[in-house]
């Protein structure tokens, strides 16, 4: 049982450039999300689907695009790459999504480290 | 809205030393809360979990006790050892789907 896999795990990007990062799930999860992570900054929600087709944003999703054409997958994508972009993304995943079903742990990728230069 | 703060660090023990590590929350309703472990290099992992008041999770030696009247969650470990070394995030779960995560709390245990 893979869980959640991120690819790459390393990426340097030009700035301007566009780029998408792959997340995958083989626990038929519903809810799956973006984080990135700073120093300093903890964990900052980028976007978030609560299945196929339907997708939010989160606190911080300018730049970024997302789709969930099956349960599946959830890839980021970088439209333009800014400096500010530089940082370490994670995809997550969860069981249940609704509300009151709080036991539900998040299973996290091994993250993407993203330098853009 | 929801909120976790937990203590900033870093933390920094010898071995076999006590680890607290102090988490509250504020939350409606009667969430459910959470410890992830990060180790360097490599995603956040689910160290324990509770999902009531007063309810205890443990794992790995370490234990957390949900307690409803002080909002909190603190994380504890009776000796702590170099592989211990990390960083640990406090999170709940309530009303909404969307977890809440506290900004974490690096560890870091000399021998």
């Amino acid at each position: 049982n893979a869980g959640v896999t991120q690819t790459p795990k390393f990426q340097v990007l030009k700035t301007g450039q566009s780029m998408t990062l792959q997340c995958a799930q083989d626990m038929n999860h519903e809810y799956m999300s973006w984080y990135r992570q700073d120093p300093g900054m903890g964990l900052r929600l980028i976007h978030y689907s609560v299945g196929a087709g339907i997708t939010d944003q989160g606190e911080v999703p300018n730049g970024y695009n997302v789709s969930r054409s099956t349960t599946e997958d959830f890839p980021l994508r970088l439209l333009s790459a800014a400096p500010s972009q530089t940082s370490v993304y994670f995809c997550a995943s969860s069981y249940d999504f609704r509300p009151g079903s709080g036991a539900t742990e998040a299973f996290f990728g091994q993250g993407t480290r993203l330098t853009v230069v | 809205g929801d909120s976790v703060t937990q203590m900033e660090g870093p933390v920094t023990l010898s071995e076999e030393a006590f680890l607290t590590i102090n988490c509250t929350y504020t939350a409606t309703g009667y969430p459910s809360l959470f410890w992830y472990v990060q180790y360097p290099g490599e995603g956040l992992q689910l160290l324990l979990k509770a999902t009531k008041a007063d309810d205890k999770g443990s794992n790995k030696g370490f234990e957390a006790t949900y307690r409803k009247e002080t909002t909190s969650f603190h994380l504890e470990k009776g000796s702590v050892q170099v592989s211990d070394s990390a960083v640990y995030f406090c999170a709940l779960r309530g009303g909404s789907y969307i977890p809440t995560f506290g900004r974490g709390t690096s560890l870091i245990v000399h021998p």
